[in-house]
């Protein structure tokens, strides 16, 4: 079954740990997302990524960081730098140019704990 | 920049009661418009879309239309069932720069039996 992976679904940190949050996809999609969601709110854009090897913030991208060096797989880094780093994360993915619609296929989340 | 506005919740329905979730948005040119379905601890679902003016979206019995003169896409749906108790969010993507999507900030729906 074609889909995307997060893992893990629940992960605890110290604060002031770096933590990478796993995202896989065998969608064959040339785009991903990473979005944070917080109790109550919608989604906020964290990064995202158009092809491999590129990629460009969105409208919450401090204290966080990512990779494309595969097109299947778009891990995020968040990093101690983040202040209040307690959320529920959500990774998505799309087709990529071309295509009108665009719309975003998501993963199950992982939710990260920091205290 | 672009923006979404969805109906306050939570709404509580009895089983069976008509539903209307409003969203309204403020983009330039004509984005794409979705609504998503996010049921407890887990990621959102595609529930339907519409791309263009009076496109009308559908699926397990959910309806929108794309309303480009009142910036709207109105979710309804005639006969709620408990198991629709979930959390929508209206979205939009805009016409150029696919990537930068925007999310309104979910509506709480509770069916009762």
């Amino acid at each position: 079954d074609g889909g995307i992976t997060q893992s893990p679904k629940y992960l605890f940190r110290k604060e002031g740990q770096n933590v990478t949050l796993s995202c896989e996809q065998n969608l064959n999609h040339d785009a991903m997302y990473w979005y944070r969601q917080d109790p109550g709110q919608g989604l906020r854009l964290i990064y995202y990524s158009q092809i491999v090897n590129d990629f460009q913030k969105g409208d919450i991208a401090e204290g966080y960081s990512v990779s494309r060096e595969k097109k299947e797989s778009f891990p995020l880094t968040v990093t101690s730098a983040q202040k209040n780093p307690t959320a529920f994360y959500l990774c998505a993915s799309s087709i990529g140019q071309g295509a009108r619609t665009y719309e975003q296929y998501f993963g199950p989340g992982t939710r990260l704990t920091v205290t | 920049g672009d923006s979404v506005t969805q109906m306050e919740g939570p709404v509580t329905l009895s089983e069976e009661a008509f539903l209307t979730i409003n969203c309204t948005y403020t983009a330039t040119g004509y984005p794409s418009l979705f609504w998503y379905v996010q049921y407890p601890g887990e990621g959102l679902q595609l529930l339907l879309k519409a791309t263009k003016a009076d496109d009308k979206g559908s699926n397990k019995g959910f309806e929108a239309t794309y309303r480009k003169e009142t910036t709207s896409f109105h979710l309804e749906k005639g006969s709620v069932q408990v198991s629709d108790s979930a959390v929508y969010f209206c979205a939009l993507i805009p016409a150029t720069n696919a990537g930068k999507s925007t999310f309104g900030d979910g509506t709480t729906l509770t069916v009762k039996p």
